[in-house]
């Protein structure tokens, strides 16, 4: 069965501090990783994935597969990132992409 | 583009009775998702559609809640007889038919339904 753990309910940081968001995942297949973010009063949203290896808003996670972690970073946290993160995966290939595991999310708080 | 729509937005019902959330999909979007968060719990994935047709239902928590997408367009989901365990927010997501590579879900406000 597949697993997304994410160990951090609240994380506070001031502002211009790195920040780093933890996920480790369980899956025995080969997964395809996301973050997804909701700012408040916002709809939930892609913010990246790991397959576009891209940097969105400051933001990178890379894949570790041997330590089956899918860290989210940004080395200077903005007040504008307070919001709540999930880390997400998705069994690769077939007809389920869509199907996403949760991590239970870490509420970010960027203080001035 | 419109996004997807959820309604209502918030519900509270109580205990025995019905309710129906309803999803309406991006334009063109076969794939539509449901999935719900209840309380102090991680997101959770309950079904999916491709156009009218369930492609997978295995999340569905038991036979009182019953999902429908008429004609491939929007999608209902009924709560008969809602349990004080239903509580929570249910959301709704779409995405076109390949969903590969370029194509993240795109998600709904959400209904909240609270259950007395």
């Amino acid at each position: 069965a597949q697993r997304v753990t994410q160990p951090e309910k609240l994380l506070s940081v001031f502002k211009g501090a790195p920040v780093e968001l933890k996920c480790n995942y369980s899956y025995s297949g080969s997964p395809e990783l996301f973050w997804y973010v909701q700012y408040s009063r916002q709809r939930l949203q892609l913010l990246l994935r790991h397959i576009s290896r891209e940097s969105i808003k400051g933001f990178t996670a890379d894949l570790n597969k041997g330590e089956t972690s899918f860290h989210l970073k940004k080395p200077f946290a903005q007040e504008e990132d307070s919001a709540m993160y999930y880390c997400a995966l998705s069994s690769a290939g077939g007809t389920s992409y869509g199907k996403l595991t949760f991590g239970q999310g870490t509420i970010l708080t960027v203080h001035p | 583009e419109a996004g997807v729509t959820q309604f209502p937005s918030h519900s509270v019902i109580e205990k025995g009775q019905t309710v129906t959330l309803r999803c309406d999909p991006i334009s063109g979007h076969d794939n539509l998702y449901w999935y719900r968060r209840v309380m102090g719990k991680e997101i959770k994935f309950l079904l999916h559609f491709v156009k009218e047709s369930k492609q997978d239902e295995s999340g569905m928590p038991n036979n009182r809640f019953l999902a429908e997408r008429t004609g491939g367009t929007y999608s209902t989901l009924k709560v008969q007889p809602a349990e004080l365990e239903d509580s929570g927010v249910y959301f709704c997501a779409s995405s076109p038919r390949r969903n590969r590579g370029n194509s993240p879900l795109h998600f709904g406000n959400g209904t909240r339904l609270t259950v007395t």
